[in-house]
This record gives C-alpha cells, structure tokens and sequence, in this order.
C-alpha cells in the first residue's frame, strides 16, 4: 500500500519569510499532485508534477519532484496571509489518489 | 465552464438512516471518483467509477454503494449509518481513468448524529 508522508504537519510562518513542505511516498508513481485547502471548503488544484526533476511556479509557490528519492517540496517565498490554508500532496496509486495528512500553514505578521 | 458540482452542500442525518449525495462532473469528464474526509485528514479514496462501471473500490464497508449515470453524473450511497461517517464527502471528476487532473466538487459535509 503507498504512503504519503508530508512533514510538517503544521507550520507557522513570519510573513516574508521563506519556508518548505516536504511530501515523501512509499512506492514509485508517475504523477504527483499539490493542492490547497481553505477551511471547510474543497481542494483547490496547485500543480500536478510529472517528471522527475519537474518544477512549477505559480506566485510565491513552487513545487519539485524527485522520482528516486520519492520526495516532492513545496516552497514558499516571502510568505503573506493570503497563503494560510491547508496544502495536501498527493500521488496516483493506479486508478486513486493517495493524499497525505497535510500541512496547516498559518502567516503570522 | 462549470466545475464538478455536489448537492446537497450540508446534510444532517441520525444513526441508522441512509443517505445518497449527487456529483455532476466537469463537462466532458467521464469519470468521477469519491472521497470522505473526516476532520483533520487527507480525503481517503472510496469508489471510482468510468464509463459507467466501477473500476476500484477504497478500503470501505458494503454499506457504501455508488453508481454513474449515462450522462456522466454520479451518485453515493451510505446505508446505516454510524456516528463515525460524519465528514465532508469530496466528488472528484477526471478526463478519463488514470488521465489527466482530478477536480474537486465544492463537497458535501454529513453529519450524524
């Protein structure tokens, strides 16, 4: 069964600082996915990441994958409030995805 | 364009009753996959269904059934329920099986009492 671990499991952030998620899986896929979680809404898609040493930006984010560790990171830069939510990865396991336990990021001025 | 759309949004239910949520998928998306996430977790997968057939099921009891219509659309089914199926139930729609984004309806949060 695939595993997906994201550390931290919860993160408060300084605004203007920079900060790191850190996404590892069990067993080899070939898709991995980052989405964003505001409360009690749904998940908001971010990136999905292909290839091994796949990068995408998008604002202050910016998502990388590793195929042979098996890690994904997702940085942010100069972090504002707009960014507090809950960020999730997630990797095709066949047919589903398999998501981790996600990140509760909280921007503190 | 519409996104995945989910009714109903809230839903209260009491131990023992069943329950059915609705899932319409993105224009052009043939399959719809289920997810419950219970408070504080990662949405856990349940059914995914493509072309109208069942094409994987997650770790869930009988008492969780689903179907797809021929337009694509979905339906989820709880029988009996227990205190422990309150959650946001997430509907998620994709090109095809294994291709593609899957893109999250706004989901249906069920509480049991």
């Amino acid at each position: 069964e695939l595993k997906v671990e994201q550390n931290p499991l919860f993160l408060s952030m300084q605004e203007g600082k920079n900060y790191t998620i850190y996404c590892n899986y069990s067993t080899t896929s070939d898709r991995l996915y980052w989405y964003r979680q505001d409360p009690g809404k749904s998940l908001e898609s971010l990136f999905v990441l292909l290839s091994n040493g796949a990068v995408k930006q998008e604002g202050r984010l910016m998502a990388s994958l590793d195929t042979k560790a098996r890690l994904s990171t997702l940085h942010i830069t100069a972090a504002v409030h707009d960014l507090s939510a809950t960020y999730f990865c997630a990797v095709t396991d066949d047919y589903k995805l398999s998501f981790g336990a996600g990140t509760t990021v909280t921007v503190r001025a | 364009d519409a996104g995945v759309t989910q009714s109903p949004t809230h839903l209260i239910k009491t131990r023992g009753q069943h329950v059915t949520l609705r899932c319409s998928p993105i224009s052009g998306h043939k399959s719809v996959s289920w997810y419950q996430q219970v408070l504080g977790q990662g949405p856990q997968f349940i059914f995914q269904y493509y072309e109208k057939e069942e094409r994987g099921r997650g770790n869930f009891p009988d008492r969780f059934s689903a179907r797809q219509f021929p337009n694509y659309s979905s339906e989820l089914n709880v029988n009996a329920l227990l205190l422990g199926d309150s959650a946001l139930y997430l509907c998620a729609s994709s090109l095809a099986q294994g291709e593609g984004t899957q893109y999250f309806g706004p989901g249906t949060r069920l509480l049991v009492l």
